[in-house]
């Protein structure tokens, strides 16, 4: 059972756009970042959004993060079959003291 | 270039104990924590542990404190998970992943992730 909450599933056609929510509290997103990983069934995690807006190298502008309060988004415009994937939130929480996971939202294209 | 390769799959037995390897290359390592997540069959990612592999550092999720060991042997850049006494409900699979801190960020992430290592506990 995570302390973070993210819907199961969205999904939406091809070049529409989708928002994953992650829900937290003030032990885990409203006093820490936002990170968020796109994964592939039989690949490793892949590194999408840091410091809860920020894309590493190589990460489309499609892709966007923000944060509010305890809750964090990311975006994903121009949707593609290739955007087909589990995507989770992480952060920290201060009261586990550890690295904290969303249970993941999987995105489906129509 | 930065990767992490992990060991091959394994088939355990109840009871028996096993140790699954990450390998980091590039340029990096011991300035480094090396995390591990499990992937239990049909569900999310879950933080494990991890460990600094500058000095051992090691800190675990109380889901896992006592039921895992984490390691590292630095000489060969090399961080370890292991079991004592392997239960069905291991099965699963492991990814170990280096963690970073921006330079202007407080939260760590992980940004490099090993291809993963699928354990199962079998009968």
């Amino acid at each position: 059972q995570s302390v973070l909450t993210q819907p199961p599933s969205v999904s939406a056609a091809p070049g529409q756009k989708v928002t994953i929510s992650c829900s937290g509290s003030s032990s885990n997103i409203g006093n820490n970042d936002v990170s968020w990983y796109q994964h592939l069934p039989g690949t490793a995690p892949k590194l999408l959004i840091y410091d809860n807006k920020k894309r590493p190298s190589g990460i489309p502008d499609r892709f966007s993060g923000s944060k509010s309060g305890t809750s964090a988004t990311l975006g994903i415009t121009g949707l593609q079959t290739g955007d087909e994937a589990d995507y989770y939130c992480g952060t920290r929480d201060t009261i586990l003291r550890t690295g904290v996971f969303g249970p993941g939202t999987k995105v489906t294209v129509l | 270039e930065v990767q992490l390769v992990q060991s091959g799959a394994e088939v355990k037995k109840p009871g028996e104990s096993l140790k699954i390897s990450c390998e980091g290359y590039g340029p990096f390592f011991t300035s480094n924590w090396i995390a591990w997540v499990r992937q239990m069959p049909g569900k999310g990612l879950e933080w494990m542990g991890i460990i600094y592999a500058g000095d051992s550092d090691t800190r675990y999720s109380p889901s896992f404190q006592g039921r895992v060991t984490i390691s590292v042997d630095q000489s060969i850049r090399t961080a370890y998970l292991q079991w004592s006494s392997l239960k069905a409900s291991d099965t699963a699979i492991y990814y170990c992943a280096r963690q970073e801190t921006s330079i202007t960020g407080t939260t760590p992430y992980f940004d490099h992730w090993g291809q993963g290592t699928l354990v199962t506990v079998s009968s």
